[in-house]
């Protein structure tokens, strides 16, 4: 079983739609949880953090964190074309910069204008 | 732009042969981390380094192995090239602490034939 379990879709959506996206994990020392995007042709780059359980909000951009279940979720409100891009879930025990940041297979999301 | 740069952007070779791929961080990120990312995967950790030293490995053979420069790049080397080590290779370098992003760079995709 691997440690972080991402579904990699694809999902397609039309413009101006609510975005779900969702990881489950299974190794309880995890604290940080953090959302990287992805660009074809480009490195990830984060886009926000959680550290330990609760909701953070930036923008259009929610991520929640549910360490009880183990479940971690990021929405994005109003999508975007520009959105189109594959989200990768991340998490690690001792920070944004660990040694190890274990990452989900990636969901390839599509929006549609 | 992340400041991160990754040389080559694309590099074919065979089965056996050796590879070294190299990373620029930016001024100041003493640590770096390298990833793997087969297609349609995550990005799966290599090793880090910090100031120099190895800090931290992943389930990788001892054919991969690296090197940290003072001014700040960074070389990953493979040899005895497998067809499965094609992939997207990342470098990911930070100021270090719990905080601190790692920025990412573009990679460098290798073909294995």
């Amino acid at each position: 079983q691997k440690e972080v379990e991402q579904d990699p879709g694809p999902l397609s959506v039309p413009e101006g739609a609510i975005v779900s996206l969702n990881c489950t994990y299974s190794n309880s020392a995890f604290q940080y949880f953090m959302w990287y995007r992805q660009y074809s042709r480009k490195g990830p780059e984060l886009l926000m953090y959680t550290y330990s359980s609760g909701n953070k909000e930036d923008g259009r951009f929610t991520a929640q964190v549910d360490k009880s279940s183990k479940y971690i979720s990021l929405f994005i409100r109003d999508s975007q074309p520009s959105d189109s891009a594959t989200y990768l879930c991340a998490m690690s025990a001792s920070g944004l910069g660990a040694q190890k940041l274990v990452f989900g297979q990636g969901t390839r999301l599509t929006i549609n204008p | 732009e992340t400041g991160v740069t990754q040389s080559p952007t694309h590099l074919i070779k065979t089965r056996g042969q050796q590879v070294t791929l190299r990373c620029s961080s930016q001024s100041g990120h003493n640590t770096v981390s390298w990833y793997q990312q087969a297609l349609g995967q995550g990005p799966q950790f290599i090793f880090q380094y910090y100031r120099e030293e190895e800090n931290g490995r992943g389930n990788f053979p001892p054919r991969f192995s690296g090197l940290q420069f003072p001014n700040y790049s960074s070389e990953l080397n493979v040899n005895a090239l497998e067809l499965d080590d094609s992939a997207l290779y990342l470098c990911a370098s930070t100021r270090g602490g719990a905080e601190e992003t790692q920025y990412f760079g573009p990679g460098t995709r290798l073909l294995v034939l």
